[in-house]
């Protein structure tokens, strides 16, 4: 099945700074996400962006399809960005969302 | 913004029992999904079902595991006996139509906890 690779698996940011998060995925995708998980528990729905580039804020996603990787951008990082962000990507059957393991963001002011 | 909601927020049960986990997704969705996270790890996939059906399935979501729609709004997960191992955060997800080429909206979670 198609596998989900993210990275880097910790990150540790001083408030204000910038960062990247990447997730690379084996084989082509009709659907991809990005969630960030809270210190509650809550998933929430970052971007659907199975191509191209879309913002929201201080952040901001890409999705390369053709070469099988997405990238989330976030800037002027706050505490309140703390948490785990995932990567997930449709199944091949249109299914199942397949996650990555995550990358875990710690901000200090 | 219409929203998935489940409940409870949070279960504790004894070993053995039965447990039901309720969900009401997005009221226009069609496909509705099941995930579990055990503490500190992934998000995975248990199940997908779509026209009264189990459409997909996981090697999680074995004989102990049911889900039914039993009315319009309602999407529920039994978990038939439970184990320590069921303990987990479990999501419920839908998405809009048959184009599979939709995002799953996720509810807040049911945090379960087996004694």
């Amino acid at each position: 099945g198609i596998q989900v690779e993210q990275s880097p698996p910790d990150l540790i940011l001083q408030e204000g700074a910038n960062s990247t998060l990447r997730c690379n995925f084996s084989d082509s995708v009709n659907n991809l996400q990005w969630f960030h998980q809270n210190p509650w528990g809550q998933l929430i729905n970052l971007f659907y962006i199975p191509s191209g580039t879309k913002q929201n804020g201080r952040l901001s996603a890409t999705t390369v399809a053709t070469e099988r990787y997405s990238l989330l951008y976030i800037s002027s990082s706050q505490t309140t960005d703390s948490g785990v962000y995932f990567c997930a990507v449709l199944n091949q059957a249109g299914t199942a969302l397949i996650f990555g393991k995550g990358t875990t963001l710690s901000v200090s002011s | 913004e219409p929203e998935v909601t489940q409940t409870p927020s949070h279960q504790v049960t004894q070993m053995g029992q039965e447990v039901i986990l309720r969900c009401v997704p997005i009221s226009n969705h069609l496909y509705f999904y099941w995930y579990r996270q055990i503490l500190g790890q992934k998000v995975e996939f248990l199940v997908s079902f779509y026209n009264n059906e189990i459409s997909e399935k996981s090697e999680i979501f074995d004989d102990q595991f049911s889900v039914e729609r039993p009315d319009g709004s309602n999407f529920t997960l039994k978990i038939r006996s439970t184990k320590l191992e069921d303990s987990a955060m479990y999501f419920c997800a839908s998405s809009e139509r048959v184009n599979r080429n939709q995002p799953q909206h996720f509810g807040d979670g049911t945090r379960l906890s087996i004694l």
